[in-house]
């Protein structure tokens, strides 16, 4: 089973556009995840929020997070073709267990 | 490297034969998760250790399946009496201890059952 569910599933934008996805989940949690995934490779983690954060930078990429909608965004600014890739959140619970949701594939168009 | 390492990249196996994959972690992180993913889908936990002991195992895994981390280094999956079903991508990932770590992934295993 998964704990997030990631919407939209599918994002297709030009390059410099900006990009927002969407993550909701069920239970609490000790922090929240944002990984990327190239085709038909692993998993890259991209940026980390506890649960008692709100919004966090990194590069390009900010986060928000929001506990009392158990919901989180991901919104990558200024996109390029080299961002194109599947992104997926994951919780992470009490017991440190990872769980992810489906995903956005994101295609930026050059 | 020094990243998570996974053997073999890719197996192709008969329906009904046994299976097994390894994942070595990353030294000194002492959390591991195995993870299967099918096309366009996001990964699914399988099972989880710390150090040695096997925390926590989904539901969703079938006795076929079994998973050991002795002396809590290295891991193994094994996928006995494979099925069609079982094609996936197999992945593992690492942490270190602490509330609040990333977790590191390795390539995968590409398991194609025929």
């Amino acid at each position: 089973s998964q704990q997030g569910e990631e919407d939209p599933q599918a994002l297709s934008i030009q390059e410099g556009e900006n990009a927002t996805m969407n993550c909701s989940y069920k239970t609490s949690i000790n922090n929240l995840q944002w990984y990327r995934q190239n085709s038909g490779r692993g998993l890259v983690h991209l940026i980390l929020i506890r649960s008692n954060e709100r919004e966090k930078h990194s590069g390009r990429l900010r986060v928000t997070l929001d506990t009392s909608k158990k919901s989180s965004s991901l919104l990558i600014t200024a996109s390029r073709a080299a961002d194109t890739a599947s992104y997926f959140c994951a919780t992470v619970n009490a017991g440190n267990m990872l769980t992810f949701g489906g995903g956005t594939r994101l295609m930026v168009k050059p | 490297d020094t990243g998570v390492s996974q053997n073999p990249r890719h197996k192709i196996t008969k329906r009904g034969q046994n299976v097994t994959f390894r994942c070595d972690p990353i030294s000194e992180h002492n959390r591991l998760y195995w993870y299967r993913q099918t096309l366009g889908q996001g990964p699914e936990f399988l099972t989880y250790f710390q150090n040695e002991a096997q925390l926590e195992k989904s539901r969703l895994l079938s006795d076929r399946f079994s998973a050991e981390r002795p002396k809590g280094s290295f891991s193994t999956l094994e996928i006995q009496r494979t099925e069609q079903g079982d094609s996936a991508m197999y992945l593992c990932a690492s942490s270190l201890p602490g509330r609040n770590t990333e977790a590191f992934f390795g390539q995968g295993t590409r398991l194609t059952v025929v």
